[in-house]
């Protein structure tokens, strides 16, 4: 089976923080991503990986940077949090862009 | 623009009793059709994968349908069970002619609660 995991399953930060969501999956996929989910808006994204090192910004990357340093682990970073951050976020991988995208259990991250 | 809409928002059935979702969309060039499931809390899992040529496909009580024609989807639940309240998103792949590659398109999902 296929296993995504990200490092918390609920984080509180405080306004301004700088913030570290991680990302690992287990099956050597190529294509990693990250996504915002808001009630009403649905799965949003924010950046995408297609292979180490390299990064390509989804529908929303403003005010945040990924990091993709090995195959296994993909990075979403909030350089500067604010309270309009607040959201869960979902982590994904993908053996080509074309095949199903395997989920993260999520992280809910609330800004204060 | 890209866009996929779905329908009901929201719905709530008693247990053992069928109900089926809709999902428009306009995005072009196809490539397929997947109808995930998210329980509260957790990240998305996929049901079902259709692509052009395919008009039903099953999982279990799930029936996924495609017209490829008018840009519609449903999934159909059977019987249905207190652990399938959950919200159900339909997600469309595009092909992105200029560059190549695929771009998804997420619908908001249908917030299904099962009850007794």
């Amino acid at each position: 089976d296929v296993k995504v995991t990200q490092s918390s399953r609920y984080l509180v930060k405080r306004t301004g923080e700088k913030v570290f969501l991680e990302c690992v999956q287990d099956m050597d996929h190529e294509n990693m991503f990250w996504y915002r989910q808001d009630p009403g808006l649905g799965l949003r994204l924010i950046y995408f990986s297609y292979d180490v090192k390299m990064k390509e910004k989804g529908d929303i990357p403003e005010g945040y940077s990924v990091s993709r340093e090995k195959k296994e682990r993909f990075s979403l970073i909030l350089e500067s949090a604010s309270t309009n951050q607040t959201s869960m976020y979902l982590c994904a991988s993908s053996f080509k862009s074309q095949h199903e995208q395997f989920f993260g259990p999520g992280t809910r991250l609330t800004v204060l | 623009k890209n866009q996929v809409e779905q329908s009901p928002q929201s719905l709530i059935i008693l247990e053992g009793k069928n109900c089926t979702l809709q999902c428009n969309y306009t995005v072009s060039p196809f490539s397929n059709l997947r109808w995930y499931k998210q329980d509260t809390g957790r990240g998305p899992v996929s049901l079902t994968i259709m692509t052009f040529s395919e008009n039903t496909k099953s999982n279990g009580r799930y029936t996924a349908t495609l017209d490829a024609d008018t840009k519609q989807s449903s999934l159909h639940i059977t019987a249905s069970q207190l652990s399938d309240s959950a919200s159900y998103i339909c997600v469309v792949t595009g092909l992105i002619l200029t560059g190549g590659g695929n771009k998804l398109t997420f619908g908001t999902g249908t917030q299904l609660k099962v009850e007794l």
